[in-house]
């Protein structure tokens, strides 16, 4: 079975710097897909950024990127230029093509809350 | 023009008690989901759910039973409720199909439930 861990259940970010959130995942797929969604205060959850497992490039969403470590299993989040609006529970996710059986849920991690200090 | 739409917002009832939460999407879409968000903010798929095929988690028990009226409804509805069951309950929607894959899934703001 799939699973996804993200270690940091808390991090903390001086406004304007950078912080890098951590998640790792198990799976025997060669084919899926990563995503990182934000969940601030009012509870909605907002898609982040995407990542294609058969691409080698980093996403890139203006002031959010990711290290993509197909090999390691490794998907992390980094915030450049950190703002007060970033404050919110990121969640790592992982998701699996739509078929054979599959409808694409997402597997979560348990969620980093991201601080930011102004 | 909300994409995807839950209601209620809240909802406060007592134990033993049958509710049922509406979800709906005008996103075209053929896939739906229900979530649960628990006390520790961990989210866990429910239900998935196209116009083919119900796939269901087997953990969530059958007091649980997701009744989709057309594809772009699916509603949650709740059998004598437990403490347990307290949760943010999301509903989220995408399009099936391999070559939508990488298209991420769209969720509603979320149904808290407090159970007394």
């Amino acid at each position: 079975a799939q699973t996804v861990t993200q270690s940091q259940p808390e991090m903390s970010v001086q406004e304007a710097e950078t912080v890098t959130l951590s998640c790792t995942y198990d799976t025997s797929e060669s084919d899926y897909y990563l995503f990182w969604y934000k969940q601030p205060p009012s509870r909605q959850m907002i898609l982040v950024i995407r990542q294609e497992a058969y691409k080698q490039q980093n996403a890139t969403e203006n002031r959010f990127s990711v290290n993509f470590q197909k090999a390691a299993k490794s998907f992390s989040l980094k915030i450049s230029d950190s703002q007060l609006g970033d404050a919110a529970m990121y969640f790592c996710a992982y998701r699996i093509p739509n078929y054979g059986g599959s409808q694409g849920n997402l597997i979560f991690g348990k969620g980093t809350k991201l601080s930011v200090k102004p | 023009d909300t994409a995807v739409s839950q209601t209620p917002k809240y909802l406060v009832t007592q134990m033993g008690n049958d509710k049922s939460i509406k979800c709906e999407q005008n996103l075209g879409h053929d896939t739906m989901y229900w979530y649960k968000q628990d006390s520790k903010k961990f989210l866990k798929i429910m239900f998935s759910y196209n116009n083919k095929e119900l796939i269901i988690n087997e953990t969530v028990p059958n007091r649980f039973s997701p009744k989709s009226p057309d594809k772009a409804h699916l509603n949650l509805h709740i059998n004598s409720l437990e403490l347990g069951d307290s949760a943010v309950y999301f509903c989220a929607s995408s399009q099936g199909g391999q070559v939508f894959s990488n298209q991420p899934q769209h969720f509603g703001d979320g149904t808290r439930l407090s159970i007394l």
